[in-house]
Order: C-alpha cells, then structure tokens, then sequence
C-alpha cells in the first residue's frame, strides 16, 4: 500500500531554515510528484507547492515564492521541502500528499510534519 | 488565483439527516474539483474527485455534483462518523486552491 512518512516535529526560531522530509513507498516513486499541503493551527488547508519526481518542475505558492525549495531524491525515494527565513505566521503542520494515478488530485498523504516558529 | 467560498461556514446538523455543503469558485475549473474530509489530528481525506467521482472506499452516501463555478457534496444520512471538516479544491489552475472549509457538526 502507498504510504508516506514525513519528519518529526521541529521548533526553530524566526529567521531560520526548515527542511521537512517526506518518505515514500509501496509504490515506484520516480513515476509521480510530491506535493505539499499546511495548516496552520486552527485554520483551513493551504497550498505550498509541487515538484516533479525528476524536480524538471516545480510550482509555488506565491505566499512562499522565493522562501521555499522542493526537491526529490528518488535514490531514497524521498521528498525534501525547505523552507528559509521562517516567520511565525509560518507555523503550522506541513502535509506532503501524492496524486491519485493521473488525476493530479491528492489521494494518499502525509502523517504531518509539525513546525513551529518561535522566539 | 482561484478563490473557492465555501458555505456555510458551520453546518449543525442530526445523524440520519442529510447534509448539503456548497463550493462556489471564482472562475470557471470545468469538473477539476474533489472534496476531502479531515477529523481533528488527522491527515485530509480524499471522498469525490473531478466532482462527482468517489475515491476508492468512499461509502455511497457520499455524492458531488455540479461543474463550471458551482459544486455540491451531499450526504444522504449522515453517520457519527461522518462530523468532520470537509474542503474543496481545485486542480484547474496553479496555484491550486482550497476552500476555507465546512464544519458539519452534531446538533
């Protein structure tokens, strides 16, 4: 069964790098992309971005543009979201999801990746 | 960008009741649109794809309709389990969107 295994919590100070990890399996990685959901405490989901199983493509929230990177390493099939200069309000629990087979519509997801921003 | 309203915000409703929850998109997604649940602590759900289509092991009460700007998710009768969160969103255009989220609770 597809499943995906992200990174434990994290507690970094504003103006810091996080950098999340998402661990695929039960399936062949190199054939689909990894996106990335957050939900800040509280609030609605909110989407942050796409990358290629081969990071050719990527696409951003421009919320996060210039902030954050996503990157894959099929050799371990695992998918990295960095996020930099962190700010409180992006504190949140941080999701990667995989597509339903073609459809581009998330169907398996993340156990969550809690990060919180704090002085 | 894509903006998806929700509604109502809260929907308070009885188990055997049916609930009716809307999305309205700003422009038209075609039927590029899926519904999700989320419980407290819990990953979302994916229940209706490209609107009317049920995930794999979503139960019948479970229904989408609607196209262009204007969708419906629809439970027959509700089930304990079904009081949760439930969330639209677009894959028609980047960035993709959600909605801000239906509260279906227990009346």
């Amino acid at each position: 069964q597809v499943q995906l295994v992200q990174s434990g919590a994290e507690v970094k100070n504003p103006g810091a790098s996080v950098k999340v990890s998402c661990k695929g399996s039960g399936y062949t990685f190199s054939n689909y992309g990894i996106s990335w959901v957050r939900q800040a405490p509280g609030q609605g989901l909110e989407w942050v971005g796409w990358i290629s199983s081969n990071n050719a493509n990527a696409k951003y929230a421009q919320k996060v543009q210039g902030r954050v990177t996503l990157t894959t390493d099929t050799s371990t099939s695992t998918a990295y979201m960095e996020l930099r200069s962190l700010r409180f309000d992006d504190t949140a629990v941080y999701y990667c999801a995989r597509a339903l087979d073609g459809s581009g519509y998330f169907a398996y997801w993340g156990q969550g990746s809690l990060v919180t921003v704090s002085s | 960008e894509i903006v998806l309203t929700q509604s109502p915000a809260t929907l308070s409703l009885s188990p055997g009741e049916r609930a009716t929850l809307s999305c309205r998109a700003s422009q038209s997604v075609s039927s590029y649109l899926a519904w999700f649940q989320q419980k407290p602590g819990q990953a979302p759900r994916l229940l209706i794809y490209d609107a009317s289509n049920r995930a794999t092991g979503i139960p019948a009460r479970f229904s989408g309709s609607g196209s262009g700007t204007d969708f419906t998710l629809s439970i027959s009768s509700l089930e304990p389990e079904d009081f949760a969160v439930y969330y639209c969103q677009q894959r028609s255009n980047w960035p993709r969107t959600f909605g801000q989220g239906t509260k279906v609770e227990i009346k």
